[in-house]
């Protein structure tokens, strides 16, 4: 039974508003949500973390019902320098998981 | 410059050869912790340690070692590798753990790529 789902890819064109929703339904009830954006031969760097209903900061937003059994990352008019993996991370059973992530591909 | 650094970056083995990474940060971080990456499995954390001489497993810790001797260093050690274990590791530190109460963010090292014959 999978802890966390994501889509695997998504495709984009630049200015436009990209939505990536992950699942998980088993997060520990005091754990926060954070996502992680990585490029090709570089490690995972953080974009945006929060606990419930909607968090925004320079470069996303993320949106969190109130069962917090998913979220979802919102990037703004996106750009060609987005295009990467986009990962969430939440706690389950005391550990730390990551979903599978989702590719990104921002066209011209 | 605040960073988390591992090495080496490449390692090509064999079976059973035993072998290190090290890893190190330098921002004073309490939190460390080892993940593999792998095609259509994402990030798998390996072990973690909260603070110096407390480690503990994470969702994937078979065959793997670790140690926190001091607090910026946070060696991976296979001792007896396997071709299963051929794999992307990264390192990542916080100041602390993720993703608790007080969540923090993880500062990733730049990776390993590890490939055992």
């Amino acid at each position: 039974l999978a802890k966390t789902t994501q889509p695997i890819s998504m495709d984009s064109y630049e200015g436009q508003e990209v939505n990536i929703t992950c699942s998980h339904n088993n997060i520990a009830t005091n754990d926060y949500i954070t996502w992680y954006q990585q490029f090709p031969s570089q490690g995972p760097r953080f974009i945006i973390q929060g606990y419930k209903t909607k968090v925004t900061n320079e470069v996303a937003s993320l949106f969190i019902p109130a069962d917090r059994k998913s979220s979802t990352l919102s990037l703004p008019r996106v750009s060609l320098s987005d295009t990467a993996v986009y990962y969430c991370l939440v706690g389950v059973g005391g550990k730390l998981i990551f979903g599978q992530g989702t590719e990104l591909s921002v066209k011209p | 410059e605040a960073q988390v650094t591992q090495n080496p970056r490449y390692l090509i083995t064999v079976t059973g050869k035993k072998l290190t990474v090290t890893c190190s940060q330098n921002m004073n971080h309490e939190y460390m912790s080892w993940y593999r990456q792998d095609p259509g499995l994402g990030l798998r954390q390996i072990y973690y340690s909260m603070n110096v001489e407390v480690t503990d497993k994470g969702d994937v810790p078979e065959g793997y070692k670790v140690s926190r001797k001091e607090k910026r260093n946070f060696p991976l050690i296979l001792e007896s590798p396997s071709p299963n274990q051929t794999s992307l590791y990264f390192c990542a530190s916080s100041l602390s753990p993720p993703p608790g109460l007080d969540g923090d963010e993880q500062f990733f090292g730049p990776g390993t790529r590890l490939t055992v014959l």
